[in-house]
């Protein structure tokens, strides 16, 4: 089955940028999606078809997909920022929609 | 304004039986196709289930394939979830989820809130 992988953590200190990977042997043949998941909250679309920012969502955040690994991008990282995040596809082989283990992302 | 409304959720035994309901609104529901996700306590995210705009194709994952049965009503603006035989593996928080667009590889897009199944003895 289709699996994707991600950093458990990622850390990084305001106003810098933090990069969020999401692996998988032919992810680059995919669309990929980020989720941002807040304490309590449900997740939230912030990147769809590896690079398109939904309404709503800051120029700050961007993705990119090739070959092996999809990465989302957060430049000028904010204490708001903090959160899990998920990539997800769609597995067209089987049917059935994949998400990544996700990735806490730690504001210092 | 997009609105998804999970209900139906609770606290069922090993075995037993749930029908979870996501009333919508804010959007013509017979247009989109939907989705089930659910999260277990302190995990991440695992998709359930899709059902096309139409309802004619269904999708589930292999952890409830046999178990599972998505359904919708678009004279009720409604998705639902038939879930039987169920394990203490189900307990999840479970959430609708509307499909961006009828790609066949779309995002999701809205989510509602979720409705929290407990299965326990």
């Amino acid at each position: 089955s289709y699996v994707l992988t991600q950093p458990p953590s990622v850390s990084v200190a305001p106003g810098k940028t933090a990069s969020i990977t999401c692996a998988e042997n032919k992810i680059g043949s995919k669309s990929v999606h980020w989720y941002q998941q807040k304490p309590g909250q449900a997740p939230v679309l912030v990147i769809h078809y590896d690079s398109d920012r939904p309404s709503g969502i800051p120029e700050r955040f961007s993705g990119s997909n090739s070959g092996y690994t999809a990465t989302l991008t957060i430049t000028r990282v904010e204490a708001g920022d903090e959160a899990d995040y998920y990539c997800q596809v769609w597995d067209s082989s089987r049917d059935q929609g994949v998400f990544g283990g996700g990735t806490k992302l730690t504001v210092l | 304004e997009v609105q998804l409304v999970e209900s139906g959720g609770g606290f069922v035994q090993p075995g037993g039986t749930l029908r979870l309901s996501c009333a919508a609104s804010g959007f013509t529901f017979s247009s989109f196709e939907m989705n089930w996700v659910r999260q277990a306590p302190g995990k991440g995210l695992e998709w359930v289930a899709y059902i096309s705009s139409s309802g004619g194709t269904i999708y589930y994952a292999d952890s409830v394939k046999g178990r599972f049965t998505i359904s919708r009503d678009k004279d009720k603006n409604s998705l639902y979830l038939q879930m039987t035989s169920l394990r203490a593996e189900d307990t999840a928080l479970y959430y609708c989820a509307r499909n961006y667009d009828s790609s066949g590889y779309s995002s999701l897009d809205y989510w509602g809130q979720g409705t929290l199944v407990t299965v326990s003895s």
